[in-house]
């Protein structure tokens, strides 16, 4: 298997710009996350998918974040406009049961200047 | 109150030292709960699942007390490459996943 993919790497973007990330969790797992890591906040739940269904979005910071889930095979993060603040890693992680452990992609390292 | 909240250390130790890791959480219909290593720059792993009965691997051992919210982490005979983060992890009965702030483990010759 191969592992959560998170795509881009690395992005560097400039203030204002949207920015897409993109995520495909393990097969067959049913619930999805995304979480940004800061030294300062550590590492943040934004928002979590069970069954593409979104259950929490209470960690999304403001209306400039959103996420999706089309399908059970892929998810992306947007922010628009960038900022910032926004500079962080942001990782996507799945787990098969909804009591179980999750895996995490290797993140996106994101900087906005 | 943050939902899982962790010492952040850091913790600095030598070889072969004993060192015990606390967690507390605040959702007591909290089901599962797991410890994750973290090495720099890259992303959690998962290190061991805690059971209610505490549960050994190795040389770590995993404890949970439902009562008091509590977990925590055993890690015997300390080795160079123990040196990492810890992140205490608590799923709740939605299934959201929430992660301490992590303790930095610092091993040294």
């Amino acid at each position: 298997d191969a592992g959560v993919i998170q795509s881009p790497r690395h992005e560097v973007t400039e203030m204002g710009q949207e920015v897409t990330l993109r995520c495909k969790p393990i097969s067959g797992h049913n619930s999805l996350f995304w979480y940004r890591q800061t030294m300062m906040r550590g590492l943040e739940l934004l928002i979590y998918f069970n069954n593409n269904v979104p259950i929490d979005d209470s960690g999304m910071p403001e209306d400039r974040f959103s996420a999706k889930m089309p399908n059970a095979s892929f998810s992306t993060l947007k922010i628009q406009p960038s900022e910032p603040r926004d500079s962080a890693v942001y990782f996507c992680a799945s787990s098969p049961l909804r009591d179980t452990e999750a895996f995490f992609g290797q993140g996106t390292r994101l900087t906005v200047v | 109150r943050k939902e899982v909240e962790q010492d952040p250390g850091p913790f600095n130790v030598p070889e072969g030292a004993t060192v015990a890791f606390n967690c507390t959480y605040s959702n007591s219909a909290s089901q599962s709960f797991f410890w994750y290593r973290q090495d720099c720059r890259k992303e959690p792993k998962l290190l061991m699942s805690v059971y209610s009965s505490g549960n050994e691997d190795g040389r770590f051992t995993a404890q949970l007390n439902r009562a008091s919210q509590y977990i925590s982490l055993l890690i015997r005979d300390s080795k160079l490459s123990d040196s990492a983060t810890y992140l205490c992890v608590v799923r709740g009965n939605t299934g959201k996943l929430i992660f301490g702030q992590g303790t930095t483990l610092q091993v040294k010759p």
